[in-house]
Formats: C-alpha cells, structure tokens, sequence
C-alpha cells in the first residue's frame, strides 16, 4: 500500500516570496504523481502530474514539481506566490500499473496562506 | 461542459438514520471514485467503478456502507445506521479511462453530518 507525507500542515508566507512544499511517499513500485489544489469554497482541482519522462513537470499557474525517485519525493515549488495562491494543497500517489483500481492515495494537505 | 455534480451538498441525519450520496459525473467517464474526507485530513479512498461494477471496494470501513452504479453512469453512496463517525464530507471523482495515470475530476462534495 502506499502512503503520502506532507510535511507541513501550514505554511504562512508573503506576497512575491518563493514556495516550496514537501511530499514524499511511499511505495515500492512504479508511480504517477499528483498535486491537487482546492481553493476555499471550491472542488479540488489539477495542478499538475508526473506520469514518466521529463522529472521536472510543469503545472498551471506557474506551478511547477520535481520527482526524485531516489528521494521518493514529489516536491512543488513556484518561484513567486500571489495571494489568490491561498489554498489548500494536496499531494497524492497511485500505482502507475495498477488499472486504477486502488484510486488515489493522499497526503494530510498543506493550507498556504499568502498574505498582501 | 458540466463536471462532476454531488447532492446534496450538504446533509445532516440523526445517528442511526439511513442516508444515500448521489454523484452524477462528467457524461462518457467510465471511472468513478467515492472518497472520504475528515477534517484536517487528505481524501481516503472508499470504492472504484469501472462501468458498472464495483473493481475496487476495499476502501470501504464496513458492511454498514454500500454504493451502486447501476447504469455504469449515477452512482450513489449508501450508509446504513450513521455513526457520529460517519460524519466528514464524501467527494466524488470521475475520470475518463481506467488507468492508474488519468487525471481525476473532482465534485464539489456532500458534507455529512451525524447528530
């Protein structure tokens, strides 16, 4: 079975500073790789993915994510963060050959708050 | 085009009551996933359809809950006999080819609360 770990539960910054946000899993086999956000009052939504290929994955709004299979991490970093960024963040992880059977495995979240 | 719809939005049922989830998701998806989130919690998975049939159940805490998709298309969550436990908000996602890779779209979700 796998598992995510975030390792911020909140994280407070500044309009214009830099983000970066922690996730590592845990699974032995291969995987696909997901961020999602969730806006306040709104659905959870697709910021970007990793499924093979290029390691760093660029995502919308500027979003961008590296894994590091040897790290087992999936962390997401934007270089300058807006306010309209204040969310709830979540990382998730599921097997790239299991047919979807076992859905997506996620992280606690991370809320971001960015203040102007 | 529309995307994944949940009602109701919001339900509050006294424990021991007997209470049903509706998701419609985005026409032509034949994946559909039921997942559960507590507060200060990510989703955790629930129960996978692929077309009709439940491929994945093992999500499911007990025997007191209990989803359908009859017509490979609605699907609705069932729980028998709420516990205050139950309570948490139950969120929907349909994707559209079976595959561990494919993006997930997400409903809005159905915030239950046991009383």
């Amino acid at each position: 079975a796998q598992s995510v770990s975030q390792h911020n539960h909140h994280v407070i910054l500044s309009e214009a500073a830099s983000l970066e946000l922690g996730c590592n899993y845990s699974y032995g086999g291969t995987v696909n790789l997901f961020w999602y956000v969730q806006y306040p009052g709104q659905h959870l939504q697709l910021l970007l993915k990793y499924f093979s290929g290029d390691p760093l994955v660029k995502g919308i709004k500027g979003f961008e994510a590296e894994f590091i299979k040897s790290k087992f991490s999936f962390n997401l970093r934007k270089p300058s963060v807006q306010w309209s960024d204040t969310a709830e963040y979540f990382c998730a992880v599921t097997d790239a050959l299991g047919g979807g059977a076992d859905g997506l495995t996620f992280g606690k979240g991370t809320h971001l708050i960015i203040q102007p | 085009g529309a995307g994944v719809s949940q009602t109701p939005s919001n339900k509050v049922t006294e424990k021991g009551k007997y209470v049903e989830l509706r998701c419609d998701p985005i026409s032509g998806h034949t994946a559909l996933y039921w997942y559960r989130q507590s507060l200060g919690q990510g989703p955790e998975f629930l129960i996978y359809f692929q077309g009709t049939g439940a491929a994945d159940d093992s999500g499911l805490p007990n025997d007191r809950f209990f989803a359908v998709r009859p017509e490979g298309s609605v699907s609705t969550l069932k729980i028998q006999r709420t516990e205050r436990g139950d309570s948490a908000v139950y969120l929907c996602a349909s994707s559209p080819l079976t595959g561990g890779g494919n993006e997930a779209f997400f409903g809005q979700g159905t915030r239950l609360t046991v009383v």
